[in-house]
């Protein structure tokens, strides 16, 4: 069935780095955007970063800009989040998701499938 | 940035309630604004896009509704399993953003 499933969470002191991927199964993945969207401890959904299905566009909301990097395989079936420059404010359950078209185009229109989470934290 | 601002933040109610939530957009996103449904230690569920497009699989008591700005969701008589946190978004452009969430408690 279709699923994403998220990997690479963990504790990470300020300043350091931590990649997150998430595999994706049950869909042709190389046909959709994907998104990484967070939500802190308490707080509400943020998204975080938006990356076409042919991973030629790229955008990032600017808390995260210049410090975290979207990538995808598409033959892997994989989305990735490099997460350079860490901070406090970063700690939050990361989300993968799927937008809800398979449009082959640069709209956006939300997301649909969503994995179970990874959990970051970011402390000394 | 496209702001959306969501109204109650909270509320109180019984089952069987009709239930009204509201995002105002700042500025145009034509029907670009889907809902979603959010429980704790749970992922995000998609219950409605572009603005009133009911998902498969999503009960019939919810629904959405769009009128200029404004964007609600409704509830048509709340059953325990609808007591959760929910947001709308905001698709139409880059930063996508999320409505800053209703938690609906019991009354």
């Amino acid at each position: 069935q279709v699923q994403l499933v998220e990997s690479g969470g963990g504790v990470v002191q300020p300043g350091k780095s931590l990649r997150l991927s998430c595999a994706a199964a049950g869909f042709t993945f190389s046909n959709y955007a994907m998104y990484w969207v967070r939500q802190a401890p308490g707080k509400g959904l943020e998204w975080v970063a938006v990356i076409s299905y042919d991973g030629s566009n790229r955008d990032y909301a600017d808390s995260v800009r210049g410090r975290f990097t979207i990538s995808r395989d598409n033959p892997k079936n994989t989305l990735y989040l490099q997460m350079n420059s860490l901070r406090g404010e970063d700690t939050a359950v990361y989300y993968c998701a799927r937008d809800r078209t398979p449009a082959r185009n640069y709209n956006y229109y939300g997301m649909d499938v969503w994995g179970q989470g990874a959990t970051v934290t970011v402390s000394s | 940035d496209i702001q959306m601002t969501q109204s109650p933040s909270s509320l109180s109610a019984s089952v069987g309630d009709r239930v009204t939530i509201t995002c105002r957009a700042s500025q145009t996103i034509s029907s670009f604004l889907n809902w979603y449904q959010k429980k704790p230690g749970k992922a995000p569920r998609l219950l409605i896009s572009a603005a009133s497009s009911l998902q498969s699989g999503v009960p019939s008591r919810f629904s959405g509704s769009e009128s200029g700005p404004d964007f609600t969701l409704t509830i048509s008589s709340l059953q325990p399993e609808d007591f959760a946190t929910y947001y709308c978004l905001q698709s139409y452009t880059t930063p996508l953003t999320f409505g800053g969430g209703t938690k609906v408690e019991i009354k």
